[in-house]
């Protein structure tokens, strides 16, 4: 029921655009995405509702296809800074709550 | 300083002992939640709690007890750990669970049984 990541890593050079998908086989309410430096807790970025929004933060925004059931989180000109691991999250009946997997980005000089 | 705090942040226990990890947050939320997270796994989700009183089991959550007598407090109790609980902890807690909105972290707890 975990929703599944991809890719599970990624490198890019500073300057570049990455896009990190998440997928479930379970239906989408909402989705969340998090990301997590090394040694830290994870981070709140944004959530997004069903309606195939799509929401900004900074130079980062995602999408959100509930029919596909999938999100996508697009990065930017990426920067140093957003090296970490990347995490989708969602909800189940019951306000359980399943992250995915997980998609290491490092970005390099 | 709005925040979720963790205590102990490292601990280093044997078989069979029991322990408990607070989560304390001054945010008045009223949803609170237990992960766990290792290698290759991500974040699993050992409990969460609604409200005062309402605590229901989430992924994983064998071998380990919750309590919510305090809306801000919410302890994980491991009363007899096994080296298949060693991993790193977070607490987490958002101002709603109905949907659950933005969670804030706690800085983790490491716990290492042997």
């Amino acid at each position: 029921q975990q929703p599944v990541q991809s890719p599970q890593a990624v490198i890019l050079r500073e300057g570049e655009d990455a896009v990190i998908n998440c997928s479930s086989s379970k239906a989408l309410y909402s989705v969340h995405w998090y990301r997590q430096k090394h040694g830290e807790a994870p981070v709140f970025l944004m959530i997004l509702l069903k309606g195939g929004e799509q929401k900004g933060h900074e130079k980062i925004s995602a999408s959100f296809n509930e029919k596909k059931q999938q999100s996508s989180l697009y990065l930017t000109a990426s920067q140093l800074s957003y090296s970490g691991t990347y995490f989708c999250g969602t909800e189940k009946a019951g306000n359980q709550f399943y992250f995915g997997t997980g998609t290491s980005l490092t970005v390099i000089p | 300083e709005a925040q979720v705090t963790q205590n102990p942040r490292y601990l280093i226990t044997v078989t069979g002992k029991k322990l408990t990890v607070t989560c304390s947050q001054n945010m008045n939320h009223e949803y609170m939640s237990w992960y766990r997270q290792d290698p290759g796994l991500g974040l699993r989700q050992i409990y969460y709690s609604m409200n005062v009183e309402v605590t229901d089991k989430g992924d994983v959550p064998e071998g380990y007890k919750v309590s919510r007598k305090e809306k801000r407090n919410f302890p994980l109790i491991l009363e007899s750990p096994s080296p298949n609980q060693t991993s790193l902890y977070f607490c987490a807690s958002s101002l709603s669970g109905t949907p659950p909105d933005t969670q804030y972290f706690g800085p983790g707890t490491r716990l290492t049984v042997l």
